[in-house]
């Protein structure tokens, strides 16, 4: 039983590019977090999703970035024209359901650098 | 002031030694999480508490609800125990979590 699958473990790109980061949750999971770590910085939540939909996208950054969950395959975050300050540590975590105390499962993070 | 306050930053100690490392919130959850990062590693999942106390090997974790108060112990501390331990809260009003700043341990041989 995989954990968590994120994928690429690390990316590099140059200002202006585009990035797309990609999370597989657990089999059976059908809830998907996205959080961010700035260097020298802690987590913070992005986004929320169940399959094909966005529950909340409260911590996303207005502008450039979006994510989805589709039917089939796995969950994508995306950054169009990248900046430097995207530079960080992106984590994805998944749970079977939601309500309080679920254990939540965490991907080993993508780590995007832009150049 | 965040909602999610960790001490200490950071925490050096001696092999063998007691380690307790705290975590206090100011909003209402239903859940408290502890996690562990290694550097340039991913976030493995500890402890998740919503009452009273838990153990698993040499770590201990335990919350008060009324106190709005979470510590996690480690006892007979190991240099491989050396990482960051993040406090995470579900708040009562959603799923997402938020997270102290996290505390640096290191445990010298």
């Amino acid at each position: 039983n995989a954990g968590v699958m994120q994928n690429p473990r690390h990316l590099v790109r140059r200002r202006g590019q585009e990035a797309r980061l990609r999370c597989s949750p657990m089999k059976g999971h059908s809830h998907v977090y996205w959080y961010r770590q700035l260097p020298e910085e802690g987590l913070k939540f992005m986004v929320y999703l169940q399959k094909e939909n966005i529950i909340d996208e409260s911590g996303m950054p207005k502008e450039r970035f979006s994510a989805e969950f589709p039917k089939e395959g796995p969950s994508i975050l995306r950054i169009q024209q990248v900046v430097r300050g995207d530079s960080a540590a992106y984590f994805c975590a998944s749970s079977p359901h939601t309500g309080p105390g679920n254990t939540i499962y965490f991907g080993e993070g993508s780590w995007l650098t832009v150049v | 002031k965040n909602e999610v306050e960790q001490s200490p930053q950071n925490l050096t100690a001696q092999e063998g030694e007691f380690i307790t490392i705290n975590c206090s919130y100011s909003v209402g959850i239903s859940a408290l999480h502890w996690l562990q990062q290694h550097p340039g590693g991913g976030i493995v999942s500890l402890f998740m508490l919503s009452s009273g106390k838990k153990k698993h090997g040499r770590l201990i974790a335990t919350i008060n609800i009324q106190e709005k108060h979470s510590s996690l112990h480690i006892t007979a501390s190991h240099p491989r125990d050396s990482a960051v331990y993040i406090c995470a809260v579900e708040e009562t009003s959603g799923s997402r979590l938020t997270f102290g700043e996290g505390t640096q341990l290191t445990v010298n041989p």
